[in-house]
């Protein structure tokens, strides 16, 4: 695609519930970022892929938090159990080989807005 | 891991102005920074980057500079237009990952 493009755009949850959010990333960037941010605040990382490797995981606040990449493509964010701490925008974002480390852009998506009530 | 200081958070101009956003980051292996520009209720987008070998980067008007010994980077809004209000973001890639470390951010506001 032209773009990295998350689903759905908005969300609204129980709290309890569990949400997943995708994201499907410019088409030939194998990595492939999560990023979170809270209203009015910065982005804060949550997990990284690239290609084949284990992903970086380190960011993930919680065990509720997890993502997965099929294929080396698309891949899904899941919260579970959500809490109201959880309403932030959780932003994709995508970059070619190696992603910034050797200083590529990384370029994000229009995000998915999560609302916990 | 890295750690990315951005200063002010906010910052008003008169149009016409110059604007300067200051980084700071803490490890020495940092090899790329980037500079993102977000509007309200939008995607983050790069505007500028430079990368750890180059002191400083132009383009139209907006600028990077970099030191390396000091561990700071600067961005550098020339002749500010109503259009520039945003929040500015600095990132930081530490040498030994691959992950962007932001800073907090800058709330620009150009004022007519």
């Amino acid at each position: 695609g032209a773009g990295v493009s998350q689903s759905p755009s908005n969300k609204v949850t129980e709290k309890g519930k569990d949400v997943e959010l995708r994201c499907d990333p410019i088409s030939g960037h194998t990595a492939l970022y999560w990023y979170r941010q809270s209203l009015g605040q910065g982005l804060e990382f949550l997990i990284y892929f690239q290609g084949n490797s284990a992903p970086d995981k380190s960011g993930l606040p919680s065990d509720r938090f997890s993502a997965e990449r099929t294929g080396g493509s698309v891949s899904t964010l899941t919260i579970q159990r959500t809490q109201q701490e959880d309403s932030a925008v959780y932003l994709c974002a995508s970059s070619p080989h190696q992603g910034a480390k050797i200083g590529n852009t990384i370029y994000f998506g229009e995000g998915s807005w999560l609302t916990v009530v | 891991g890295e750690n990315v200081e951005q200063h002010p958070s906010t910052l008003s101009v008169q149009e016409g102005d110059s604007a300067v956003i200051k980084c700071t980051y803490s490890d020495s292996a940092s090899n790329y920074f980037p500079w993102y520009k977000q509007e309200l209720g939008k995607r983050p987008q790069l505007i500028i980057d430079i990368r750890s070998n180059v002191g400083e980067k132009k383009d139209q008007r907006i600028a990077v500079t970099l030191n390396k010994t000091a561990k700071h980077f600067s961005l550098h809004i020339t002749e500010t237009q109503p259009e520039d209000s945003a929040v500015y973001f600095c990132a930081a890639v530490g040498g030994g990952g691959n992950k962007l470390t932001f800073g907090t951010g800058t709330q620009l506001k150009v004022e007519l």
